[in-house]
């Protein structure tokens, strides 16, 4: 089955502990993204990246680290949490058609995060 | 950055009802995008619109890709309970060689039995 998969669901945990929330696909995406949903706020990118090795920075990087050293995992890294950081974090994957990267995000169900 | 200006916030209406729902930018788009997201879950793409002035349906509903390629309207004509949700537009935007897929606010619809 075609998915987006991250770990954990939900995460609860105190300020400065690092953490990584992982991300997986299994349909050889190059294109992922991590965003992070707040209340009034929608979906806010916080890093994406077009392929191997290439990442970039969204609307909301700061706080945030993110790796990709194979197609299919696009880890997302909070070396030193804090409160204002406690969110619902989605990661998602597309292809790329030709020279656009414009089909359809596949999202993953979402990873609850709780920074005490 | 730019915004995508997602309309109404929320929504209240009967089962059997007609919903609509829209968005509207400044910047032009060259794709827009409706998602649901069901309460514990990732977004769901619904339609995907790809050409000015494009109406596409799927099943109950039907979207709209504006003229002006700035808006895009999204329709559900006799809703039922599971259409509650929260639902996206997106749009995906070309500027100064890169992309960026920008994401409304989403409208949170509530229907009622």
């Amino acid at each position: 089955e075609a998915q987006v998969t991250q770990n954990p669901r939900y995460l609860i945990t105190v300020t400065g502990k690092k953490l990584t929330v992982t991300c997986s696909q299994n349909m050889n995406h190059e294109y992922m993204s991590w965003y992070r949903q707040d209340p009034g706020l929608g979906l806010r990118q916080i890093y994406y990246s077009m392929n191997v090795e290439v990442t970039d920075k969204g609307d909301v990087p700061e706080g945030y680290k993110v790796s990709r050293k194979e197609k299919r995992n696009f880890p997302l890294i909070l070396e030193s949490p804090s409160p204002n950081q406690t969110s619902l974090y989605f990661c998602a994957s597309s292809s790329r058609q030709g020279d656009s990267y414009n089909s359809p995000l596949h999202f993953g169900n979402g990873t609850r995060l709780t920074v005490t | 950055g730019q915004q995508l200006n997602q309309s109404p916030q929320s929504m209240f209406i009967q089962e059997g009802e007609d919903v609509s729902m829209n968005c509207t930018s400044s910047s032009i788009f060259n794709t827009w995008l409706w998602y649901k997201q069901d309460p514990g879950e990732g977004p769901v793409l619904l339609i995907a619109l790809y050409k000015a002035g494009e109406l596409t349906s799927n099943g109950r509903l039907t979207a709209q890709f504006g003229i002006t390629r700035k808006d895009s309207f999204l329709n559900i004509s006799a809703s039922i309970p599971s259409d509650v949700g929260i639902y996206f537009c997106a749009g995906h935007l070309l500027q100064g060689g890169s992309e960026k897929l920008v994401f409304g606010k989403g409208t949170k619809l509530t229907v009622n039995p």
